[in-house]
């Protein structure tokens, strides 16, 4: 079946701009999460949706970062007044229930001018 | 705060020979999660371990797991090309609510 997608692939835009990151899971995964990974680096978690709601979003660095999940299947990520610090990619993850192995899509490369 | 650390962070061999990379983490877990990177790509998952003294085989990697020393070793045994990579080890902080802690990676590279 159809993995985790997530659009656009990369995205690149200006300092101070507003960006939204789209992620589509695979189809009847409740557990949704997002991470960051910068260069070199492992992935760090952002938040985590179980359903609609945000159960954990101990991992957004500022109140710059926001994400949504209103229907529980499609969430966005959202970034304000985008910095270049910011750049980075992002990946979304899917997991069938709470605690279960998490399917990672192919991340979109934000950067950041 | 929970802190995963692997090691090495790179690795060179030949292929054909066996080599261990080394996970440790901080703090108590329910789960340990071993992933494989390639260039430019995402993560896919290798393997999930559950409990003290789990060990895991596919093909020619294998995972295990001491909970008590909070330690987890992925195993190459007679490396081919094909599994040049990058590895990460990822703990679940517990509860199942909470995303995962990942290591930062082991870049391995196996030469002909």
């Amino acid at each position: 079946g159809a993995g985790v997608s997530q659009t656009p692939s990369n995205k690149v835009t200006e300092k101070g701009k507003y960006v939204e990151l789209r992620c589509d899971p695979i189809s009847g995964h409740t557990a949704l999460y997002w991470y960051r990974q910068s260069l070199g680096q492992g992935p760090e978690f952002l938040i985590y949706f179980q359903g609609t709601g945000a159960a954990d979003d101990s991992g957004l660095p500022n109140d710059r970062f926001f994400a949504v999940r209103p229907e529980g299947s499609v969430s966005t990520l959202k970034i304000q007044r985008t910095e270049r610090g910011d750049s980075a990619v992002y990946l979304c993850a899917s997991s069938p229930i709470r605690g279960g192995t998490q399917y990672f899509g192919p991340g979109t490369r934000l950067l950041v001018l | 705060e929970l802190k995963v650390e692997q090691n090495p962070l790179f690795l060179s061999m030949q292929e054909g020979k066996n080599y261990t990379i080394y996970c440790n983490y901080s703090t108590t877990s329910d789960r340990l999660y071993w992933y494989r990177q390639d260039p430019g790509k995402s993560l896919e998952s290798l393997f999930v371990l559950l409990s003290n003294g789990a060990v895991k085989q596919e093909g020619r990697l294998m995972a295990s797991l001491d909970t008590k020393a909070r330690l987890s070793t992925l195993h190459i045994t007679a490396a081919v090309h094909d599994l040049s990579a990058t590895y990460f080890c990822a703990v679940d902080s517990g509860g199942g609510a909470d995303g995962l802690t990942f290591g930062k990676g082991t870049h391995l590279i196996i030469q002909p």
